[in-house]
């Protein structure tokens, strides 16, 4: 069974700062792999997404994350962080055969200080 | 477009009531699911459909039906609300192709049971 670890339930970080949000994933096969963030009230919006080719993968906001098969992982970072990206970031891994059903982990609550 | 459109916003049950919980998509998406978000557990799926007249159970389908008559329509059925069930509850779709795993979500359903 597919499964999804992330090991930060919350992290605080200065605004200009950098950000990186770890993710650890158990499945048999290489998955697809997403991150989502959730503001607060609001529903999930994707900011990026791994299915296969280049393990660097850059998504909306200034995100990237880097799939590495060696290590069942699918870290989030960005470089600088902006007030706005205060929010809940969630991981999420589905099976090449899993149409619409994903598997999340618990996810990560992001405090940015001025 | 509206995309994924969830009502009410809000609900409060009483122990034992029966509700539905609305989902819409304008989009033609083939696939739609039914997640619920309970802290420190991420999203968990409930209920999906592949296609109008087809559904199926996800990870925690006790106490809630659902139907699939429509293309457009996915309502989520409590036939008996229990206190577990209180939760932020999101509706999501996708298409049928390769980009099926990538979920469009709507703004959640927050249903408090007394």
């Amino acid at each position: 069974a597919q499964s999804v670890t992330q090991p930060d339930i919350h992290i605080t970080v200065s605004e200009g700062a950098s950000l990186e949000l770890r993710c650890n994933y158990s499945y048999g096969a290489t998955p697809y792999l997403f991150w989502y963030v959730q503001s607060p009230g609001q529903g999930l919006q994707l900011l990026l997404k791994y299915f296969s080719g280049d393990t660097l993968v850059q998504g909306i906001k200034g995100f990237e994350a880097e799939f590495k098969r060696s290590q069942s992982s699918f870290n989030l970072r960005k470089p600088s962080v902006h007030w706005s990206d205060a929010a809940e970031y969630f991981c999420a891994v589905a099976g090449t055969d899993s149409w619409g059903k994903l598997q999340f982990g618990a996810g990560t609550q992001v405090v940015v200080t001025p | 477009n509206a995309g994924v459109t969830q009502t009410p916003k809000f609900q409060v049950l009483k122990t034992g009531q029966s509700m539905t919980l609305q989902c819409a998509q304008d989009m033609n998406h083939e696939y739609m699911s039914w997640y619920r978000q309970d802290p420190g557990m991420g999203l968990r799926l409930i209920h999906y459909s592949v296609g109008a007249g087809i559904t199926d159970q996800g990870e925690v389908p006790n106490g809630y039906n659902v139907s699939r008559s429509t293309t457009e329509d996915f309502p989520l059925r409590l036939l008996s609300a229990a206190p577990s069930q209180t939760s932020v509850y999101f509706c999501a779709s996708s298409w049928r192709d390769s980009g099926a795993n990538v979920l469009t979500f709507g703004a959640g359903s927050r249903l408090t049971v007394l």
